[in-house]
């Protein structure tokens, strides 16, 4: 599995555009990337994930470069409750894989009022 | 409203002592996951079945922990004999083989160990 690399950590102003970078430069041609966060003490949660194209939902938007060696998070109106660690995963999704994630360090994201 | 649940969601126990964890899937997930966490390790991948079937428990200290699904509802994750070493928190995680591997995770059980 391609590795990813993300900041240890970002502070971002409440109201404001949360772009969070990840680094996934070995990336396969079958390789998605996935977003999850951890609020403190909960579970990881699924954000959102694309292959090559641009995703949004009702969560945040994943910009994906042209070459796929990168992409962005974006949330686009932080709030206090998006304070967590964001974790950039790539990981081929297919049945054969059986969607195992390699979990790195992630970003922890701290939004200030 | 579907979702992961696991109990209890805390367990205190001594050293020496077994310890059982229990996860219930969402309806009609087929993959589960156990993970641990700490602060020195982060997450790992303990174990995971497909359609109750155990795929991979490579992640797993083999002679104490033990991982099964005995029904479709149902997943449990044990240790015995429980050691310090292994508080952590436990989560477990279930997917659909429909979906296109996002996985849904359970509160955890925090285990500590005295």
């Amino acid at each position: 599995d391609a590795k990813t690399t993300q900041p240890p950590s970002m502070d971002c102003a409440e109201g404001r555009a949360a772009n969070l970078p990840c680094n996934h430069s070995t990336i396969s041609g079958n390789e998605y990337v996935y977003w999850y966060r951890q609020i403190h003490s909960q579970g990881p949660q699924y954000i959102i994930h694309g292959l090559k194209n641009n995703e949004t939902n009702e969560m945040a938007s994943l910009i994906i470069t042209e070459d796929r060696k990168s992409s962005t998070l974006i949330l686009p109106h932080a709030t206090l409750r998006d304070t967590a660690v964001y974790y950039c995963i790539v990981r081929v999704a297919s049945v054969d894989s059986n969607y195992q994630l390699i979990w790195g360090a992630g970003t922890k994201l701290i939004i200030k009022p | 409203d579907a979702r992961v649940t696991q109990t209890p969601r805390h367990k205190v126990t001594e050293m020496g002592q077994e310890v059982t964890m229990r996860c219930q899937p969402i309806l009609g997930h087929n993959t589960v996951f156990w993970y641990r966490q700490t602060m020195m390790q982060g997450l790992e991948l303990l174990a995971y079945f497909r359609n109750r079937a155990p795929l991979d428990d490579s992640g797993m200290p083999k002679d104490r922990f033990s991982a099964e699904m005995p029904d479709a509802t149902l997943a449990t994750l044990k240790i015995q004999p429980s050691e310090p070493r292994d508080s952590a928190v436990y989560f477990c995680a279930s997917a659909s083989e429909t979906g296109k591997g996002e996985q849904f995770f359970g509160p955890g059980t925090r285990l500590t160990v005295l």
